[in-house]
């Protein structure tokens, strides 16, 4: 079956400006989950819905938001972008707690 | 093959070595640990999963031991290939959110 699949790829954006980065999780799979990886911070978690629900939050401002479609496909997206915005965005999908989380390849984010 | 006591960045192996790398983990209630391979421009890749009522679990060359004691995970490659460099994470669930290492660099020179 299809693995998650984020769209875009690649995104330049300008300091100030807002951006939308899309997940589709594997079929059947209800939770997405989203991380920022650094070279500085590494892997840190943003925030993970379950059924259009938030159930859980990293330690991120409010200008990191996201939210779950019935479909189980997710967006975040981030306001008022600042340079050290600038990362790999990564989704990932699973069928529940304790059941694996499967990664796509990450939506690469540099804000000049 | 090569091992290291505590998490260092890198490790070098030549090909066909045993590779061990460790992980400490900071949360004694987490009950579910997994493993990720992580290459190049790609998302991290699932390896392999434990869970907190086991102490060891094999996959195909790989075998994770975990050490509630010290809270400490290991990740062991059997017969080390080039197409196993990569970046390798240990993560553990803390809810329904994975809280990850550092990372270790493996280098598998032929």
């Amino acid at each position: 079956k299809a693995g998650v699949t984020q769209t875009p790829r690649y995104l330049i954006k300008t300091r100030g400006q807002q951006v939308t980065l899309s997940c589709s999780p594997i079929s059947g799979h209800r939770s997405v989950s989203w991380y920022q990886q650094t070279p500085g911070q590494g892997l840190q978690f943003l925030f993970e819905y379950f059924s259009e629900t938030q159930r859980n939050k990293g330690n991120f401002p409010g200008r990191f938001s996201g939210r779950q479609f019935s479909n189980s496909r997710s967006e975040m997206n981030v306001s008022t972008l600042e340079l050290g915005d600038s990362a790999l965005y990564l989704c990932a999908s699973s069928a529940g707690v304790g059941y694996g989380y499967t990664f796509g390849s990450g939506t690469r984010l540099t804000v000049v | 093959g090569e091992s290291v006591g505590l998490h260092l960045p890198t490790l070098s192996v030549q090909e066909g070595d045993n590779s061990i790398i460790n992980c400490a983990y900071s949360n004694s209630a987490s009950d579910y640990f997994i493993w990720y391979k992580q290459e190049s421009g790609k998302g991290p890749q699932f390896i392999i999963d434990i869970r907190s009522n086991m102490d060891k679990r094999q996959g195909q060359r790989v075998t994770v031991l975990l050490n509630k004691t010290v809270k400490h995970l290991s990740l062991q490659i059997a017969a080390t290939q080039p197409g196993d460099s990569a970046v390798y994470f240990c993560a553990e669930n803390e809810g329904t959110a994975l809280i990850f290492g550092k990372g270790t660099t493996l280098s598998v020179s032929s």
